[in-house]
This record gives C-alpha cells, structure tokens and sequence, in this order.
C-alpha cells in the first residue's frame, strides 16, 4: 500500500513563527503535491515538485516556500506565519506516469494565532 | 482558467441513491476523479473515469461523463451511513495537476 505520511496532525504557531511542515512517503514517486483546503473552496495547490531539487508554483503560492532535498521527502516552509495561513494542509504523492492518481496524506490542521 | 463546479450539500435517506454532480471547464482533461473525504482525513480515491469514457460502474459506485457538455456525476446506489462524507469532483490536466470543485457534503439520515 502506498504511504504518505505528515509530521503533525495538529498543530498551533504564533503570528511571525516560522513554520515547517513534513510529508513523506515511501512508493518512490516523482511527483509531489502542497494543498490547503479551505471550507468551500476545496483543495488549492500551493507548490508541487516533479523530482529531487525541482520545484514549481501552484495556484497560491504567495506566503509558502518549498524543499525537496531527498526524493520521498517534501517540506511546505511558512516563513513568517500570518492568521491567514490557518488551514488545513493536505500532501499528496504521484508517481511520474501517465494514468496514475495522486495519493494524499492525512493532512496537518494548523492553527495561526 | 480552469474550473471545476460542485453543490455544497446533499441529504438522502439511507438506502436511497445519491447523485453528485459536478461540471468543469478543461476539454482537454483526460482523467476525472472522484475522492472521498471522512471527518479528520485525508483525501481517499474512490473512482476516475478516462474521458474517452461515458460511463464507469464499480460495485455501488456509477459515473457517468457528458463530454459534450463538461458534466461528471457520482450515484451512490443504496446509501449508507457510512456513506457521509465530503466528495470532491478532480479533473487532472496536461502537467498532472489535479483541479478541485469545492465539496458535496453528503449526508445520509437514518
């Protein structure tokens, strides 16, 4: 079975904190997801990685940086956490094949205050 | 840009069938996915459709795809309670990008 894991399932950072949050998983796949869900407005991808070292912008990427230092591993970095930031964030992994889906961790509920 | 439609809620009682729809905007999409959300998860694939495809039937779960008119539907035949959850309708475009409707909350009465 395929295994994305996050580092928290909860967490709560003051306004200013620098924020780290963790994804890893354990099939191998190249490609590498960041979303934050929203209560009515689904899920919205934030920063995606197609392999190591490789980064690119999602729909909102504004207030979020990324680092993929080693393949299976996959960091969503708050620099200067805002109130507005307060989501949930949800990692997903895919492997670089066609016909194949996105796999999703079990999502980090973070709290800005 | 592209867009993909859901309605917010849906209420059916248990044993009756449940239909989401969905609408999106990407012609050019060659996947649409189905995703089930329980409370305090994560995202669980349930179905996809290949967009060469207009019907898809998996156990309980039917999908049926109107190209021509950019419309995707999930029936849920014989709903259960454990049936209640958020469902998000995806299209997945030419760089492997998944694009989310909002949520069909589902709930299923007793």
């Amino acid at each position: 079975d395929v295994k994305v894991t996050q580092s928290s399932r909860y967490l709560v950072k003051r306004t200013g904190e620098k924020v780290f949050l963790e994804c890893v998983q354990d099939m191998d796949h190249e490609n590498m997801f960041w979303y934050r869900q929203d209560p009515g407005l689904g899920l919205r991808l934030i920063y995606f990685s197609y392999d190591v070292k490789m980064k690119e912008k999602g729909d909102i990427p504004e207030g979020y940086s990324v680092s993929r230092e080693k393949k299976e591993r996959f960091s969503l970095i708050l620099e200067s956490a805002s109130t507005n930031q307060t989501s949930m964030y949800l990692c997903a992994s895919r492997p670089g094949l066609a016909q194949e889906t996105q796999y999703f961790g079990p999502g980090t509920r973070l709290l800005v205050l | 840009g592209e867009d993909v439609e859901q309605s917010l809620f849906l209420s059916v009682r248990e044993g009756d069938s449940s239909v989401i729809n969905c609408t999106y905007t990407d012609s050019s999409s060659t996947y649409l996915y189905w995703y089930k959300q329980e409370p305090g998860a994560g995202l669980q694939l349930l179905t996809y459709i290949f967009s060469n495809m207009d019907m898809k039937q998996d156990q309980r779960l039917t999908v049926l795809l109107n190209k021509k008119d950019k419309h995707l539907s999930l029936r849920i035949a014989d709903t259960q309670t454990g049936d209640s959850a958020i469902y998000f309708c995806a299209e997945e475009d030419s760089s492997y990008k998944l694009i989310f409707g909002s949520g069909t909350r589902l709930l299923v009465r007793p």
